[in-house]
């Protein structure tokens, strides 16, 4: 595709439930990005993939976040034991090369993600 | 933690005016960008200013930054309906690859 796409574009899950959402990067985009924005702020960073590999996961709240990016394209941000404070957007973002700090992120639609 | 901060978080204005908002950081930082958002969902890149530029122009968007002031603003010139949403600036620490943002400014312009 030619941008970075998101799913589910709406999540809404109970209490205590397990989620996946996923995202699909820009075609040869070595570098993916998690955020989280609540309402009424700005994105805040969850986890940095280069390649494969967390490259940087100091922005995951606590252990019952965790992001896999296998084959070094399509990764899951995976929620478990959910609870009502991690309702927010969830962000992707790719970027081209390994001059991360310097390389333009290209986001996706988000997934909205509501925990009743 | 948000790095930015944008003035003011609101913004009224009629079509054909200019818009100004203004990013203030704390850190050091390799670049700053600023990002559009419609409807609190995806970000569109508008423009990338590096730490040695000090002004960049793109269509009817002018950007300046001041890294002694560790500040940076945002014009858009002769706005439109269209322009209506979130503008968020974000950085690059010189050690970091994560974005930080702020909080956004909402900017409303009325035909």
């Amino acid at each position: 595709g030619a941008g970075v796409s998101q799913t589910p574009s709406n999540k809404v899950t109970e209490k205590g439930k397990y989620v996946e959402l996923r995202c699909d990067p820009i075609s040869g985009h070595t570098a993916l990005y998690w955020y989280r924005q609540s309402l009424g702020q700005g994105p805040e960073f969850l986890i940095y993939f280069q390649g494969t590999g967390a490259a940087d996961d100091s922005g995951l709240p606590n252990d019952r976040f965790f992001a896999v990016r296998p084959e070094g394209s399509v990764s899951t941000l995976k929620i478990q034991r959910t609870e009502r404070g991690d309702s927010a957007v969830y962000l992707c973002a790719s970027s081209l090369s390994r001059l991360a700090s310097t390389d333009t992120q290209y986001f996706g639609p988000g997934t909205r993600l509501t925990v009743l | 933690s948000q790095q930015g901060e944008e003035d003011p978080q609101a913004l009224s204005i009629q079509e054909g005016e200019n818009a100004t908002m203004n990013c203030s950081y704390k850190t050091s930082i390799n670049n700053l960008q600023w990002y559009r958002q419609n409807s609190g969902r995806g970000l569109v890149h508008l423009i990338l200013i590096r730490s040695n530029e000090r002004e960049k122009h793109s269509g009817r968007l002018r950007v300046t930054l001041d890294t002694s002031k560790k500040s940076s603003s945002l014009l858009i010139t002769a706005s439109r309906a269209a322009d209506t949403a979130s503008y968020f600036c974000a950085t690059h620490s010189n050690s970091g690859y994560a974005l930080n943002f702020g909080k956004g400014t909402s900017l409303l312009v009325t035909p």
